[in-house]
């Protein structure tokens, strides 16, 4: 069953502007982790952030929030204020805890193109 | 920033040969994962590694793969005998502990191409 899924394969955003990258997510264990990596066309995984189940606030970091809703199982990333360099592809990936040191499972991605 | 090492960046072979991708984590880490993609296609999982030995592996993680920590610093991915489908990127991650904010750090990839 798949975990993550990212229903956006492409995204087009203006420079400058706010963008909503989605991700909903799949699991019975009530305990889990929620992240989002970034993919430039280099090729390295480069972490944004993080959230974890039992939150109580959205995670923040710097131009990157994630809007963490637990009931609809949905944890997307905005992105504030588009640069050029932000173009990439972006991974959500959910790491489920009650079971010890699972690994982490990534959805199929969407890529992200800002546009100057 | 302390950072996840891996070599070689790109490595060419042929159907059959064996590959060994190398990879130094974070000295202070404790958790080794390698993960690999294949082009234009989502991050798969294929092992982890703790206390050196193989604490969890895919199904893609079959008996051509195998796992070692060598000595103190590296963490190496071999694959017996490749095949053409084996061609993908492969990523070395490594974490400090097995909470629930435990972040991976990915190295850079090794670009495995298989002929």
């Amino acid at each position: 069953a798949q975990k993550i899924t990212q229903t956006q394969p492409g995204m087009f955003v203006q420079e400058k502007e706010a963008v909503t990258l989605d991700c909903t997510y799949d699991t019975s264990d009530p305990s889990y982790g929620l992240f989002w990596y970034k993919q430039p066309s280099s090729g390295e995984m480069i972490f944004l952030i993080y959230q974890g189940s039992y939150d109580q606030q959205n995670a923040t970091e710097g131009r990157y929030s994630l809007n963490f809703q637990k009931a609809r199982k949905s944890a997307n990333l905005v992105i504030s204020a588009s640069q050029l360099g932000d173009s990439a592809m972006y991974f959500c990936a959910m790491r489920e805890l009650l079971s010890g040191n699972t690994p982490l499972v990534f959805g199929k991605g969407t890529r992200l193109s800002v546009i100057a | 920033e302390p950072e996840v090492t891996q070599t070689p960046s790109h490595q060419v072979t042929q159907m059959g040969q064996e590959v060994i991708l190398r990879c130094v984590p974070i000295s202070n880490h404790l958790y080794f994962y390698w993960y690999r993609q294949i082009l234009g296609q989502k991050v798969e999982f294929l092992v982890s590694f703790y206390n050196n030995e193989i604490s969890e592996k895919s199904e893609i993680f079959d008996d051509q793969f195998s796992v070692e920590r060598p000595d103190g610093s590296n963490f190496t991915l071999k694959i017996r005998s490749t095949k053409l489908e084996d061609s993908a990127m492969y990523f070395c991650a490594s974490g400090q502990g097995d909470s629930g904010a435990n972040v991976l750090t990915f190295g850079a990839g090794s670009r495995l191409t298989v002929l």
